[in-house]
């Protein structure tokens, strides 16, 4: 079971790039990593996945370097609403099943 | 279609009493997951449903607990017997095929056991 290890709060301010590192040292040829947010009072929302390298979109930056025993979530310019918890996974895309694990997440607060 | 439902949002029960929890999956999506979120903590794994496949209960906290689905459509968690430490939001998610890692979760069931 690949286990991650990500840190339990962050703080930032609006405008800021903010980068949550996310460690997981065991983590399997087939796993993608993939990172969620979660608002209060609601279900977690995937933002996004990648397998190595850089995967960027809309939303983030999900930088992995070659060995993949890390990833880093990067939030370009926060803004208050960024406020939340990221939580970083790992799984096989095909049959995550109780692999789907979240930790704690990392609380992440954007201070004006 | 639309994304995932729960019923109902909001539930108080007494202690000792059945609960049953309903989740409607996006249509199409085989794979359906339960989670237990306690007030301020993580999700915690319950139970797992892959397409017609024996579901994982490894996560369930007790034979209290118990979920059933209808092939790739509806499913109920049941918590019989509920005591307070059950209080907390469950929330169910689901995944299309071939995509297990992008689950798309519900608003969730918050449950207050008084």
């Amino acid at each position: 079971l690949a286990k991650t290890t990500q840190p339990i709060s962050m703080d930032s301010y609006e405008g800021q790039e903010v980068n949550i590192t996310c460690s997981h040292n065991n983590i399997a040829t087939n796993d993608y990593i993939t990172w969620y947010q979660q608002f209060p009072s609601q279900g977690p929302r995937f933002i996004i996945q990648g397998y190595k390298t850089k995967v960027t979109n809309e939303v983030a930056s999900l930088f992995i370097p070659a060995d993949r025993k890390s990833s880093t979530l990067s939030l370009p310019r926060v803004s208050l609403s960024d406020t939340a918890v990221y939580y970083c996974l790992v799984g096989d895309k095909n049959n995550a099943g109780n692999m789907l694990t979240f930790g704690g997440g990392t609380r992440l607060m954007v201070k004006p | 279609g639309a994304g995932v439902s729960q019923s109902p949002s909001n539930k108080v029960t007494e202690k000792g009493k059945d609960v049953e929890l309903r989740c409607d999956p996006i249509s199409g999506h085989t794979a359906l997951y339960w989670y237990r979120q306690r007030l301020g903590q993580g999700l915690e794994f319950l139970i797992y449903f892959q397409g017609n496949s024996a579901p994982d209960k490894s996560g369930l906290p007790s034979d209290r607990f118990s979920a059933e689905r209808t092939g790739e459509s509806v499913s109920t968690l049941t918590i019989q017997r509920t005591q307070q430490e059950d209080s907390a939001v469950y929330l169910c998610a689901s995944s299309a095929r071939g995509r297990a890692t992008e689950a798309f979760f519900g608003q969730g069931t918050r449950l207050t056991v008084v």
